[in-house]
């Protein structure tokens, strides 16, 4: 069974510019996850899907970042304007319904806002 | 402020020999940890799971416990093999199902 999918893997780009990432989950998984990992720290959660409602948004900086589940499976995060602080591993994670069900990680990308 | 601790940033442990990782919480609402491991360049894994109502969980190789007046649980992994180097993340959730991680210990296993 495939895991969760994360594009694209890395990705430069120059302060001010947009950048979206893209998350596959694990095929039947109604909750999906948004984490941010700056270095040396462990994940934060951004926000929270369960189906296509977003549950838990209130880590999310919504002046500049915004997220969809359409449908209720794919899911995109968008970063615009990016800054420099923004540099960090955004993580996908999804399971199969909330709570204490096991949240499988994909691998992340990694952003670099030069 | 931190609620979930993993105050060594690295530990390094013979090959065969216990690995003991650390964790201590503040949080007195969280009724659920997890320990998950992470390699370079990919994302954590689940590895091991213990409930509040319980103090000790075992799958294998991994054993976690759980001191609920200490507010501090332990991850044991014994023998410790090559492939167990990684980094390690304790996590804690409480009753809104959100998940606080640690900063993760870098475990070394020595040859």
């Amino acid at each position: 069974e495939a895991g969760v999918v994360q594009s694209p893997r890395y990705k430069i780009i120059e302060k001010k510019q947009p950048v979206a990432f893209w998350c596959n989950p694990i095929s039947g998984h109604n909750t999906l996850y948004w984490y941010l990992q700056n270095l040396g720290q462990g994940p934060e959660l951004l926000i929270r899907y369960e189906n296509e409602e977003a549950v838990d948004d209130s880590q999310l900086p919504k002046d500049r970042f915004s997220a969809e589940r359409l449908k209720g499976v794919d899911s995109t995060l968008k970063i615009q304007p990016a800054e420099l602080g923004d540099s960090a591993v955004y993580l996908c994670a999804s399971s199969l319904d909330r709570g204490t069900e096991t949240q499988y990680f994909g691998p992340g990308t990694r952003l670099l806002v030069l | 402020d931190q609620q979930v601790k993993q105050n060594s940033p690295s530990l390094s442990v013979q090959e065969g020999r216990i690995s003991i990782l650390n964790c201590d919480y503040t949080n007195s609402m969280f009724d659920y940890f997890l320990w998950y491991k992470k390699y370079p360049a990919e994302g954590p894994t689940f590895l091991i799971s213990i409930s509040s109502i319980k103090d000790k969980n075992e799958d294998g190789r991994f054993t976690v416990f759980l001191n609920k007046s200490a507010k501090h649980l332990s991850l044991h992994i014994v023998p410790s093999q090559p492939g167990d180097s990684a980094v390690y993340f304790c996590a804690a959730s409480d009753r809104d199902d959100k998940i606080i991680f640690g900063k993760g210990t870098r475990l070394h296993i020595l040859p």
